[in-house]
């Protein structure tokens, strides 16, 4: 396999209820991304790791949001009492390189529903 | 706040005719990177030109960059049915995209 993969690719939940969300980056890519997609808007960037550090999260990213990648590979995004704002396409993305702005490799992303 | 932004919003053009759509940002930049997403499909790199190009090809592809201007345009040349998708920029200071010009090819 030598995309980004994501799971689950949909998630339907209740409001209030925590979800949790993984990505595998490319194996060699030293930087993951975390964006979230809203119909017919552009990515919205949530936050970055290099390896395994967080070196950048949006003022998007509420204390309700929390991203770990715990040994620079996979990541998770875990979202607390979940609300219908949250309801979007949440993406991942990876790429390799000393400096940001090299090419990133999307994942397919997860779809998050929340009744 | 939005770095890249992409106009027009919508673009609908016959099979065959070129494409031609507009990036513009805030800040200076190393390089500027043009992305496609088709409908239900997640998003792909699909040329980056740095700052100390003007011009890049690749295929039926032509991205020019003005530094001076803040702005990039992307041409897609004899367009086909298939290039239907939403385009977007995004600058390496933060990769921050905006909100895509929606591309319509009609056979």
């Amino acid at each position: 396999d030598t995309g980004v993969s994501q799971n689950p690719r949909h998630k339907i939940t209740k409001r209030g209820q925590n979800v949790t969300f993984r990505c595998d980056p490319i194996s060699e890519h030293n930087r993951l991304y975390w964006y979230r997609q809203t119909l017919g808007q552009g990515p919205e960037f949530l936050t970055y790791f290099q390896n395994e550090a967080q070196l950048e999260k949006s003022r998007l990213l509420s204390d309700r949001f929390s991203a770990e990648r715990p040994k620079g590979s996979f990541s998770t995004l875990e979202i607390q009492r979940t609300e219908q704002g949250d309801s979007a396409m949440y993406l991942c993305a990876s790429s390799s390189g000393l400096r940001r702005g090299n090419e990133q490799f999307f994942g397919p992303g997860t779809r998050l529903t929340v009744l | 706040s939005q770095q890249g932004e992409e106009d027009p919003q919508a673009l609908s053009i016959q099979e065959g005719e070129n494409a031609t759509m507009n990036c513009s940002y805030k800040t200076s930049i190393n390089n500027l990177q043009w992305y496609r997403q088709n409908s239900g499909r997640g998003l792909v790199h699909l040329i980056l030109i740095r700052s100390n190009e003007r011009e890049k090809h690749s295929g039926r592809l032509r991205v020019t960059l003005d530094t001076s201007k803040k702005s990039s345009s992307l041409l897609i040349t004899a367009s086909r049915a298939a290039d239907t998708a939403s385009y977007f920029c995004a600058t390496d200071d933060d990769m921050r995209f905006g909100a895509g010009t929606r591309l319509t090819v009609k056979p």
